[in-house]
């Protein structure tokens, strides 16, 4: 079975701090993505990377950065944290060879900004 | 742009029973793939069930099935014999066709509440 590991299962940090959020991926998937979960929005997403070291904006990339490095791992960096970005945060990971291949979810990260 | 669109914030079921949940889409694309996904409250996210928008044969996963009406643009899930477990929110999730920078990305609905009645 595909694991997605997300670090924390809960986080609080206070304005202005920079943010650090991790993933880790153990099926050698090319695809990861970060979306942010919010009541009414469904997922929108933050970021999505194909391959080490490549990056593509999503939807609401304001406010975040992200960085992969190795090809398991996938980091979403709020740089400076705002109330505005409290919310529960979903990293997914998917095969990239062919289109019908499903993401796979970790279980999240419920992140306040207090 | 692409959206999708689930219009019942939440929805109740007798156990046992049969449950339809709705999802209406809107692309311009004619080969794309469509999901739903089951977040039950331990919060890690499912593939329920999924469908090639290319196959005019709807989808079906033991009690799950579906009702794809590719000209309607309409993706809805049919849960048959309701049980407790299947409480959960559900997000139906469309994905572009690959390419242009659509590596498989999904755009996700609102989400739908199920509540299963005992």
């Amino acid at each position: 079975d595909v694991k997605v590991t997300q670090s924390s299962r809960y986080l609080v940090k206070r304005t202005g701090e920079k943010v650090f959020l991790e993933c880790v991926q153990d099926m050698d998937h090319e695809n990861m993505f970060w979306y942010r979960q919010d009541p009414g929005l469904g997922l929108r997403l933050i970021y999505f990377s194909y391959d080490v070291k490549m990056k593509e904006k999503g939807d609401i990339p304001e406010g975040y950065s992200v960085s992969r490095e190795k090809k398991e791992r996938f980091s979403l960096i709020l740089e400076s944290a705002s109330t505005n970005q409290t919310s529960m945060y979903l990293c997914a990971s998917s095969s990239g060879t062919t289109n019908n291949q499903p993401q796979h979810f970790g279980d999240g990260t419920r992140l306040s900004i207090l | 742009a692409q959206t999708v669109t689930q219009s019942q914030p939440e929805m109740s079921v007798q156990e046992a029973e049969t449950v339809t949940l709705s999802c209406t889409y809107d692309t311009s694309e004619s080969d794309y793939y469509l999901f739903w996904y089951k977040q039950p409250p331990s919060r890690q996210m499912i593939l329920v069930i999924r469908q090639e928008a290319y196959k005019q044969q709807n989808a079906t996963e033991n009690r799950f099935s579906v009702n794809f009406q590719k000209a309607a643009k309409s993706f809805s899930l049919k849960i048959s014999d309701s049980q407790l477990g299947d409480a959960a929110m559900y997000f139906c999730a469309y994905r572009p066709p690959m390419g242009s920078g659509n590596t498989g990305k999904l755009i996700f609905g609102q989400g739908t509440t199920l509540q299963v009645k005992p």
